[in-house]
């Protein structure tokens, strides 16, 4: 079974802080993916990865970076948090290849910025 | 960019009964066509999925339909049951060669016992 873990279930911050989101997959996926979900708004795609060291844009990039140093793991990096960065996070990964593949999700991080 | 709609926004259903959620998009090069349920609690999983050279896919109780042409897929569930209560994500993948899907904004069922 395909695992994919992030670093916490809730995370509370202040406005301003840095802040990291960890993400690690066990299936040796070559794409992973961040995602944050909002009320309405279904998931919107913020950072994606085909490869290490490699990283793209999604729809809503603008105050997040991502980083991707091994294959196993993805990390989203909040520069400095701000209030209408509280969000649910997801973390995805999928199979080698860009078609047709399942993306295989994490449990979320519910990030409150306060 | 791909605009995708669900509808509708939330389903209330009796067990037993049919659901049907639809997802309309605007990329005519969308290609593929998956759908994904979210527990509570949990990250979303794919249930089914459909590529456009096919029409329809069943596997057990729930399938989907693709009419190309008026770009719409539907995700049908036959035969409600509790545990079929969650949220429901169409994702066309838009054209292009990236593995990029883009979600709908979610269909909320519930199946009253």
């Amino acid at each position: 079974d395909v695992k994919v873990t992030q670093s916490s279930r809730y995370l509370v911050k202040r406005t301003g802080e840095k802040v990291f989101l960890e993400c690690v997959q066990d299936m040796d996926h070559e794409n992973m993916f961040w995602y944050r979900q909002d009320p309405g708004l279904g998931l919107r795609l913020i950072y994606f990865s085909y490869d290490v060291k490699m990283k793209e844009k999604g729809d809503i990039p603008e105050g997040y970076s991502v980083s991707r140093e091994k294959k196993e793991r993805f990390s989203l990096i909040l520069e400095s948090a701000s209030t209408n960065q509280t969000s649910m996070y997801l973390c995805a990964s999928s199979p080698p290849g860009r078609l047709y593949n399942e993306q295989f999700f994490g449990p979320g991080t519910r990030l409150t910025v306060l | 960019g791909e605009n995708v709609e669900q509808h509708p926004s939330t389903l209330s259903v009796q067990e037993g009964d049919s659901a049907v959620i639809k997802c309309t998009y605007s990329d005519s090069a969308s290609n593929y066509f998956p759908w994904y349920k979210q527990e509570l609690g949990k990250g979303p999983q794919l249930i089914i999925d459909i590529r456009s050279n096919v029409g329809e896919k069943k596997d057990q109780r729930i399938a989907v339909t693709l009419n190309k042409t008026a770009k719409h897929f539907s995700l049908h569930i036959t035969e409600t049951q509790p545990e079929d209560s969650a949220v429901y994500f169409c994702a066309p993948r838009g054209g292009g060669a990236t593995n990029k899907l883009i979600f709908g904004t979610g269909t909320l069922l519930a199946v009253q016992p």
